[in-house]
């Protein structure tokens, strides 16, 4: 069974400022790894994944995340965001053994709602 | 456009009422899922299906029925629900196999009353 925790419910911040949206996961078994964008009355949309290779992954709109096994981590962040960031962020684990039937299944966290103000 | 369209957007129904949500996928997938996302609480995982055949209830109850009568269509039948049942309904789809992304629709907004 896996698990996802995102450490902040809310994250207020201005615009130009750099921001890192937390998530950390538990896992028994080796892991990939999503964060997904939710704008408001929206459905979510996949914004970056890692699934191996580099450790740094990065989204086209400025985003990336870096994976740390170690520390179970793979938090979002943005050197300068804009107020159209303004959105809830969600991290998702899936299951990376060829089980045959559950390895397509993500499991989300809370979510971490970004405010960005002028 | 996610490839992936619910329809209705919007629905208030009474609790004696019975209705239906669509959800219809044009990417190919042969998985879908039904999600129900409440406010302050985490996504939760209502029912899986692949290749049109159901492999996930977490127990929902029985007044949310789920069909899939092929692997691009995924209907959600209600009927007697409560007012906690009002949340936001998501459909997704994906292909199987590790590592694989699933696609959202915009999602039903229902409301209970």
């Amino acid at each position: 069974a896996q698990s996802v925790t995102q450490l902040d419910s809310q994250v207020p911040v201005f615009e130009e400022a750099p921001v890192e949206l937390r998530c950390n996961y538990s896992s028994s078994v080796s892991v990939y790894l999503f964060w997904y964008v939710q704008y408001p009355n929206q459905g979510l949309q996949l914004l970056l994944k890692y699934l191996s290779g580099s450790t740094l992954v990065e989204s086209i709109n400025g985003f990336e995340a870096e994976f740390n096994k170690s520390q179970t981590s793979f938090h979002l962040r943005k050197p300068s965001v804009h107020i159209s960031d303004t959105a809830e962020y969600f991290c998702a684990v899936s299951d990376n053994r060829n089980s045959g039937g559950s390895n397509y299944k993500l499991t989300f966290g809370k979510g971490t709602l970004l405010t960005v103000n002028p | 456009e996610t490839g992936v369209t619910q329809t209705p957007r919007h629905l208030v129904m009474g609790m004696t009422n019975k209705k239906s949500l669509k959800c219809e996928q044009h990417l190919g997938h042969n998985a879908m899922y039904w999600y129900k996302q409440s406010a302050k609480k985490p996504l939760e995982l209502m029912f899986v299906y692949n290749f049109k055949e159901q492999t996930e209830n977490n127990s929902v109850p029985s007044r949310f029925s789920p069909e899939c009568p092929n692997s691009s269509h995924l209907f959600l039948h209600l009927h007697t629900l409560q007012p906690e049942d009002s949340a936001l309904y998501l459909c997704a789809s994906s292909r199987t196999g590790i590592g694989t992304e699933a696609s959202f629709g915009q999602g039903t907004r229902l409301t209970v009353v």
